[in-house]
């Protein structure tokens, strides 16, 4: 699986947009950009994940760059709810590719 | 629909003791994975299981075993407990279809504390 950067903190404030930007250049064509986020003391929880087009669910919005070297996840109306360690992934999803390597994560703070 | 259910959540032990863990996938989930999450290491792979099978693994030692069941629920177990291994072990279930873009949904997870 391709290795992810991520910057270790951001703020937010509630009601703005969280914009969540994720370095992956060595992604290769047939893997896909995941995004969990796991709010302290539970278990990591899905996002969204796509390979090249923009995706957006009742949660977020994601954007990967024409090159997919980069994606950003985009909370739009962020609350105090959505403080929480967001992770981006990169892995294959066919094979029997079946682990999720986690890297350290963003840590969003919203603030009131 | 009831979501990935873990027992106990919270668990003490001494150091040289065994611990098992329990994880109860979702519905029609056939795959189960376990991570151990530290604060010096984050969220680690352990094992995976898709009908009763081991079907990738972790670089763990062989302190940490698991099984799958008949019904998809699957148990860990880590034998000879240190205390490093105090964590929070997560469990994920999916469908685990080879091919498909699988989701995973995680359990609460068991807090672990080895003293």
């Amino acid at each position: 699986d391709a290795k992810t950067t991520q910057p270790p903190s951001m703020d937010c404030a509630e009601g703005r947009a969280a914009n969540l930007p994720c370095n992956h250049s060595t992604i290769s064509g047939n893997e896909y950009v995941y995004w969990y986020r796991q709010i302290h003391s539970q278990g990591p929880q899905y996002i969204i994940h796509g390979l090249k087009n923009n995706e957006t669910n009742e949660m977020a919005s994601l954007i990967i760059t024409e090159d997919r070297k980069s994606s950003t996840l985009i909370l739009p109306h962020a609350t105090l709810r959505d403080t929480a360690v967001y992770y981006c992934i990169v892995r294959v999803h066919t094979g029997t590719a079946s682990k999720l390597t986690f890297g350290t994560g963003t840590r969003l703070q919203v603030t009131l | 629909k009831a979501g990935v259910t873990q027992t106990p959540r919270y668990l003490i032990k001494t150091r040289g003791q065994q611990v098992t863990l329990s994880c109860s996938p979702i519905s029609g989930h056939r795959s189960v994975s376990w991570y151990q999450q530290t604060p010096g290491q984050g969220l680690q792979f352990l094992f995976e299981y898709f009908s009763e099978t081991q079907r990738n693994k972790g670089n763990f030692p062989g302190r940490f075993s698991g099984r799958q069941f008949s019904n998809s629920r699957s148990e860990m177990n880590v034998s000879t407990l240190e205390l490093g291994d105090s964590a929070l072990y997560l469990c994920a279930s999916s469908l685990g279809v080879v091919g498909t873009v699988n989701g995973y949904t995680f359990g609460s997870g068991t807090r672990l504390t080895v003293v």
